[in-house]
């Protein structure tokens, strides 16, 4: 079955340490996209890419970084300068003139 | 740029009830819109969308929204809810149908009593 695949589920960072989530999907899909949940707060977008080894910041990129040097690989990494990073992480991807496909997430909270 | 609005942050219905959850955007053109439920600790599963035609719009599980241009809104409802439809709910929108930002509200939790 063709879906998005977020790992791990769950991750803790301690100060001062970067981490990295993993988003791989094999939909085909060429965008793919980052978000943020917190309670009461809905999705907030970190970063976006529409095609290989481009990407954009979203509404809330500072403290992240992310790469795409393949199509169905968009790792996101929670560098030491996000000061407050726990929250629930959601990878999604789509094609053109189609809705968002979500993964299950990753809840990142601190030690 | 374009907005949500979920008013509703919270709403409980008896099971079998009917359920209308409420939805506003801002944006001066026609917006793609959708509708998307979260189960606790799950991304989310799509339930529709209005890209457009018909303004009338039919999901998956007994779901369906209206687009009302002249409201900016689109609401979502269905005749009689069971006791799996507790989640939260998001409406979101997009300037188009290609890869732009995609808006998300801030989510209604429902409650689903017996």
């Amino acid at each position: 079955d063709g879906g998005i695949t977020q790992s791990p589920k769950y991750l803790f960072r301690k100060e001062g340490q970067n981490v990295t989530l993993s988003c791989e999907q094999n939909l085909n899909h060429d965008a793919m996209y980052w978000y943020r949940q917190d309670p009461g707060q809905g999705l907030r977008l970190i970063y976006y890419s529409q095609i290989v080894n481009d990407f954009q910041k979203g509404d809330i990129a500072e403290g992240y970084s992310v790469s795409r040097e393949k199509k169905e690989s968009f790792p996101l990494t929670v560098t030491s300068a996000q000061k407050n990073p726990t929250a629930f992480y959601l990878c999604a991807s789509k094609d053109s003139n189609q809705p968002q496909h979500f993964g299950d997430g990753t809840r990142l909270s601190i030690l | 740029a374009q907005s949500v609005t979920q008013p509703d942050i919270h709403i409980t219905v008896s099971e079998g009830a009917s359920l209308e959850l409420r939805c506003n955007y801002s944006y001066g053109a026609t917006p793609y819109l959708f509708w998307y439920v979260q189960s606790p600790g799950q991304g989310l599963q799509l339930l529709l969308k209005y890209f457009s035609g018909d303004t009338l719009v039919q999901g998956i599980k007994g779901f369906e929204a209206e687009f009302k241009r002249s409201q900016s809104s689109f609401n979502l409802r269905k005749p009689s809810v069971h006791w799996s439809d507790a989640a939260e709910y998001f409406c979101a929108v997009a300037l188009s149908g290609g890869y732009q930002k995609v808006t998300f509200g801030t989510g209604t939790k429902l409650q689903v009593i017996p």
